[in-house]
């Protein structure tokens, strides 16, 4: 069974604070995907990363890093948090293979006040 | 940048058949994907069809596939209340053409089912 899955199921921050989202993957896939969430717009990719080291902007990347040291492990930062930011952030991986499924993480419902 | 579309809300009552319709606009679409969200829960894979086929049935779930129209449907037969979440289409969008790539969701269809 594949599992996804993700440091926080809610986390509270202040505006300003440094915050680190983690997601951890036990299949060996090759993509990893970070999306937040929000009501009224859907899925939104924020960043997604094919390879280690490696990672690609999606629609949102503003405000927000990523980094990816180890293939099972995907992190999202945001450097200054805003209020703004307050959303659902699900995590995704995929083997990489044209067309694989996504797997999703459980999400991170983040409050920034 | 491709797009997919789908209405926000779908009421129907227990037992009734429930549709949920999606456009897309890729026109190199190869594989498109309904997504299923419970409530406080990640999104699970419920089926997926590949751009050659016009239909796929799983047991209570059809998909149907207009690919002329970019139209993309799911029936779910028999509708439960445990069938009640958000649902998700979604278009596999290859990058630099290659077999990687991400998805493009839609903005999801919250189904509520009445008793």
């Amino acid at each position: 069974d594949v599992k996804v899955t993700q440091s926080s199921r809610y986390l509270v921050k202040r505006t300003g604070e440094k915050v680190f989202l983690e997601c951890v993957q036990d299949m060996d896939h090759e993509n990893m995907f970070w999306y937040r969430q929000d009501p009224g717009l859907g899925l939104r990719l924020i960043y997604f990363s094919y390879d280690v080291k490696m990672k690609e902007k999606g629609d949102i990347p503003e405000g927000y890093s990523v980094s990816r040291e180890k293939k099972e492990r995907f992190s999202l930062i945001l450097e200054s948090a805003s209020t703004n930011q307050t959303s659902m952030y699900l995590c995704a991986s995929s083997s990489g293979l044209a067309g694989d499924e996504q797997y999703f993480g459980p999400g991170t419902r983040l409050t920034v006040t | 940048g491709e797009d997919v579309e789908q209405s926000l809300f779908l009421s129907v009552r227990e037992g009734d058949s429930s549709v949920i319709n999606c456009t897309y606009t890729d026109s190199s679409s190869t594989y498109l994907y309904w997504y299923k969200q419970e409530p406080g829960a990640g999104l699970q894979l419920l089926t997926y069809i590949f751009s050659n086929m016009d239909m796929k049935q799983d047991q209570r779930l059809t998909v149907l596939l207009n690919k002329k129209d970019k139209h993309l449907s799911l029936r779910i037969a028999d509708t439960q209340t445990g069938d009640s979440a958000i649902y998700f289409c979604a278009d596999f969008s290859p990058l630099y053409g290659g077999s990687q790539g991400n998805l493009i969701f839609g903005k999801g269809t919250k189904l509520s089912v009445k008793p």
